[in-house]
């Protein structure tokens, strides 16, 4: 089964740029979708097939995806970006398969 | 606008049964498949299945085959997740999420709320 991994947790400090990585076999190879996830709520969608964003997700945050890593960047670090990140891909055998989700904390 | 509104908590007792629903509106019903998924306390989320919601079929991931059954009510636009035998830890709150293939690939963009299971004796 494909496996995606993501650190436990991610600190900044406000203003500074975030970067939260998701790790997978030749994850490159597939599109790669990010989630927030604010406390006691459901999450959202902010960054779909590797760097783009739906309407409404601020430019602050962008995606990238190379080699066996994908990134999501929060650029200015805001209070209110303080929340779970998962990341997502689908795959053929697998199919819906989520990150273990990163805490971001904005110090 | 698009909404996904679930069903609300459920207390139960180990080796019972849970049915829980998803009511969808503000789109055509049967051009996006609707997915499960479960985040039990701490945890990130993990993905139980998907619904056809065109022809009602559905498919599940392999952890709960046998367990859990989803079904589509097309008259209602409304999707439902029943689960069996239900142990502690299944204790989560229960997602279902609108499928988005447009682009060509398979992304969540809408989700319900979230309904809590908690399975308790």
């Amino acid at each position: 089964s494909y496996v995606l991994t993501q650190a436990p947790s991610v600190s900044v400090a406000p203003g500074k740029t975030a970067r939260i990585t998701c790790g997978g076999n030749n994850i490159r190879s597939k599109s790669v979708h990010w989630y927030q996830q604010k406390p006691g709520q459901a999450p959202v969608l902010v960054v779909y097939d590797d760097s783009d964003r739906p309407s409404g997700i601020p430019e602050r945050f962008s995606g990238s995806n190379s080699g066996d890593t994908a990134t999501l960047t929060i650029t200015s670090v805001e209070a209110g970006d303080e929340a779970d990140y998962h990341c997502q891909v689908w795959d053929i055998n697998s199919h819906w398969v989520f990150g273990g989700g990163t805490k971001l904390t904005v110090l | 606008q698009v909404q996904l509104v679930q069903s609300g908590t459920e207390v139960k007792k180990p080796g019972a049964s849970v049915k829980v629903s998803c009511k969808t509106s503000g789109y055509t019903f049967s051009n996006h498949g609707i997915i499960w998924l479960r985040q039990a306390p701490g945890q990130g989320l993990e993905w139980m299945g998907w619904s056809n919601t065109y022809s009602g079929h559905a498919n599940y991931a392999e952890k709960f085959q046998g367990r859990v059954t989803m079904t589509t009510d097309t008259s209602t636009t409304t999707v439902y997740m029943e689960m069996t035998s239900l142990r502690s830890d299944d204790t989560a709150i229960y997602y279902c999420a609108r499928e988005n293939a447009e682009s060509g690939t398979y992304k969540c963009d809408h989700w319900g709320q979230g309904t809590q299971v908690i399975v308790s004796s």
